[in-house]
């Protein structure tokens, strides 16, 4: 079946703009993560969104950074006010169900240059 | 300290070859662990669960240590296509649901 998507691939803006990053999971997968990951450098935990629970926003960097799940399924990450710190690719990731044992499946990512 | 820390290498080694990857975590009260495998420029992707007991999927094996900490991953007979960057991940106790924490990974180099 289909696998995490994100959109879009790739994205080059300049300082000051703001960005939305979006994430459709697998079709049935309750639960969804954002993740960051600079260059060289390992994976950051950003937010988490199961069901209708309140999202676990612990890892947002600074509150112009900003994410919603609506529907239970799609996802956008926006990003006000970008800086040349925000650089990096932000992936998605969803699985089945908030078990200790489940996959987390990542989407491809998406790939923010700011300038 | 970080909560999850592993050796960023390269491990540079010939096809053929054994290599093993050490990761320590942090969170006594961890419960899952998993390694994860990254390609240049993509996402990453499960390799394999790491069980109490150890456990093995071909070429690989994984092993954890809870006493120590840390969890290992050990690629016997290294084939060029096992180049990657190796991710080592904990499930920390997070209020009942599946917060990964991800190292920062090491990185694999098979050559001929």
């Amino acid at each position: 079946g289909a696998g995490v998507s994100q959109s879009p691939s790739n994205k080059v803006t300049e300082k000051g703009k703001d960005v939305e990053l979006r994430c459709d999971p697998i079709s049935g997968h309750t639960a969804l993560y954002w993740y960051r990951q600079s260059l060289g450098q390992g994976l950051e935990f950003l937010i988490y969104f199961q069901g209708n629970s309140a999202p676990d926003k612990s890892g947002l960097p600074s509150d112009r950074f900003s994410a919603e799940r609506t529907g239970g399924s799609v996802s956008t990450l926006t990003i006000q006010r970008t800086q040349q710190e925000d650089s990096a690719v932000y992936l998605c990731a969803s699985i089945k169900q908030a078990g200790a044992a489940d996959t987390q499946y990542f989407g491809p990512g998406t790939r923010l240059t700011v300038l | 300290r970080k909560e999850v820390e592993q050796d960023p290498g390269p491990f540079n080694v010939p096809e053929g070859a054994t290599v093993a990857f050490n990761c320590t975590y942090s969170n006594s009260a961890s419960q899952s662990f998993f390694w994860y495998r990254q390609d240049c420029r993509k996402e990453p992707k499960l390799l394999m669960s790491v069980y109490s007991s150890g456990n093995e999927d071909g070429r690989f094996t994984a092993q954890l240590n809870r006493a120590s900490q840390y969890i290992s991953l050990l690629i016997r007979d290294s084939k060029l296509s096992d180049s990657a960057t190796y991710l080592c991940v904990v499930n920390p106790p997070s209020g009942g649901y599946n917060k990964l924490i991800f190292g920062a990974g090491t990185r694999l180099a098979v050559h001929p």
